[in-house]
């Protein structure tokens, strides 16, 4: 497989259930990001990894928590949601060290629904 | 903090028509970035800036860095179906990616 991949698509929890979403890249990048991407909004930055190390968390939940155990794999668990946190999860990844200056490469998504 | 002002926020437009979309910011960056999102789907880039002034093409789409490096803009020629989605802008400085808010382009057949 190439590029960035995310599981599940889609992803339907109640407020009280605990799951993850997995990302993984095949394209060599050492750094990963989550963002959250809810209806008429703006792209939210996340976290960010820069080799497996965390180097940004954007005043996120606790709920929401990342793990990184290697540069090719992220995962965020989730654990007692809200319904306002229902929206497409996006993961991405780049070249660590150029800041982003060729673009992220972006995976599909997961769809959460928390009802 | 850094932000991106896109506009328009979404157009409908008739199949085959040209369309243009623009970003611009208070801040300068160092470069400019365009991507495109498909429905159910995660953002796709489409150009990359890298000069003040430059002007890239992919297709039908055209894209330019702005001279003052605060603005950008998008234009895609004849419009097709599959052009529908948002397109954002980006601009990357500072070891980060701003991403503007989009512009959701509909086609009306």
């Amino acid at each position: 497989e190439t590029g960035v991949t995310q599981t599940p698509r889609h992803l339907v929890m109640g407020m009280t259930n605990k799951k993850s979403l997995k990302c993984e890249q095949h394209l060599g990048h050492n750094a990963m990001y989550w963002y959250k991407q809810s209806a008429k909004k703006p792209l939210e930055l996340m976290f960010v990894y820069n080799f497996k190390e965390q180097t940004e968390n954007n005043s996120v939940p606790s709920r929401f928590s990342p793990e990184c155990p290697n540069s090719s794999h992220l995962f965020l668990h989730l654990h007692t949601l809200q319904p306002e946190d229902s929206a497409l999860y996006l993961c991405a990844s780049s070249q660590s060290g150029t800041g982003g200056y060729y673009g992220y490469t972006f995976g599909s998504g997961t769809r959460l629904t928390v009802v | 903090g850094q932000q991106l002002n896109q506009s328009p926020q979404s157009m409908f437009i008739q199949e085959g028509e040209d369309v243009s979309m623009n970003c611009t910011s208070s801040s300068i960056f160092n470069t400019w970035l365009w991507y495109k999102q498909d429905p159910g789907e995660g953002p796709v880039l489409l150009i990359a800036l890298y000069k003040a002034g430059e002007l890239t093409s992919n297709g039908r789409l055209t894209a330019q860095f702005g001279i003052t490096r605060k603005d950008s803009f998008l234009n895609i020629s004849a419009s097709i179906p599959s052009d529908v989605g948002i397109y954002f802008c980006a601009g990357q400085l500072d070891d980060k990616i701003i991403f503007g808010k989009g512009t959701r382009l509909h086609i009306l057949p």
